[in-house]
């Protein structure tokens, strides 16, 4: 079964400390990986994707992301966090279908809480 | 560039009842999505447009949901009727129509069934 895997369900850490939000992926061909965040009461925003070509990928807020695809993961990351980042974290993996349309399956989410 | 518009934001209703949801997607965004997040996982698709016509329902409970999107524009999701395991929040979503393409999101409709 084609699935994605956020293995932690929360990640903490300090102001100005580097963080790493992770997601495997267990899928068939080539798939487009993407990150998206949601705030409170608010919707998904999307903050980068890979689709081919270099496996460090920048976004935005300052966050990237490596495309590794011996290990099939996709970490989500950022050299210095800041409180605003606090936020649930989503992975999600573009699969192509009949007719020539893709569509996103997502991981469960996760909570990242920066501290000051 | 304004956003995709959904309402109501917030909706209670007893079991058994029905309920509908409203989304206006970006203009010019030929893709609309309509996905069910429950609470601690994340969203799932329950039907994806092109235009008017549908192109993937396969994980709509059609038995109790159907939506439409007449004219190729607004959609409507509708539940009917309700189930206390329905209680999510619905996200409508919109893209152009290109593989590579991000999805734009609307604040989603928050449904608690009691």
């Amino acid at each position: 079964a084609q699935s994605v895997a956020q293995p932690e369900d929360q990640v903490n850490v300090a102001e100005g400390n580097p963080l790493t939000v992770k997601c495997t992926y267990s899928v068939s061909g080539n798939p487009y990986l993407f990150w998206y965040v949601q705030y409170p009461n608010r919707g998904l925003q999307f903050l980068l994707k890979y689709i081919t070509g270099d496996n460090l990928v920048k976004g935005s807020y300052g966050f990237e992301a490596e495309f590794n695809k011996s290990q099939t993961s996709f970490h989500l990351k950022k050299p210095s966090a800041l409180v605003s980042d606090s936020a649930l974290y989503f992975c999600a993996v573009s699969l192509p279908f009949s007719g020539g349309y893709n569509k996103l399956i997502f991981g469960a989410g996760t909570r990242l809480a920066v501290h000051p | 560039e304004a956003g995709v518009a959904q309402s109501p934001r917030y909706k209670i209703i007893e079991k058994r009842q029905s309920v509908a949801f409203w989304c206006n997607p970006i203009s010019g965004h030929a893709t609309l999505y309509w996905y069910q997040q429950i609470l601690g996982q994340g969203p799932k698709l329950l039907i994806q447009f092109q235009n008017n016509g549908v192109v993937d329902d396969s994980q709509l409970p059609k038995d109790r949901f159907s939506a439409e999107r007449l004219k190729g524009v607004d959609s409507t999701l509708k539940i009917q009727p309700a189930k206390l395991e329905d209680s999510a929040v619905y996200l409508c979503a919109s893209s152009p129509r290109t593989p590579q393409g991000e999805q734009f999101f609307g604040p989603g409709t928050r449904l608690t069934v009691l």
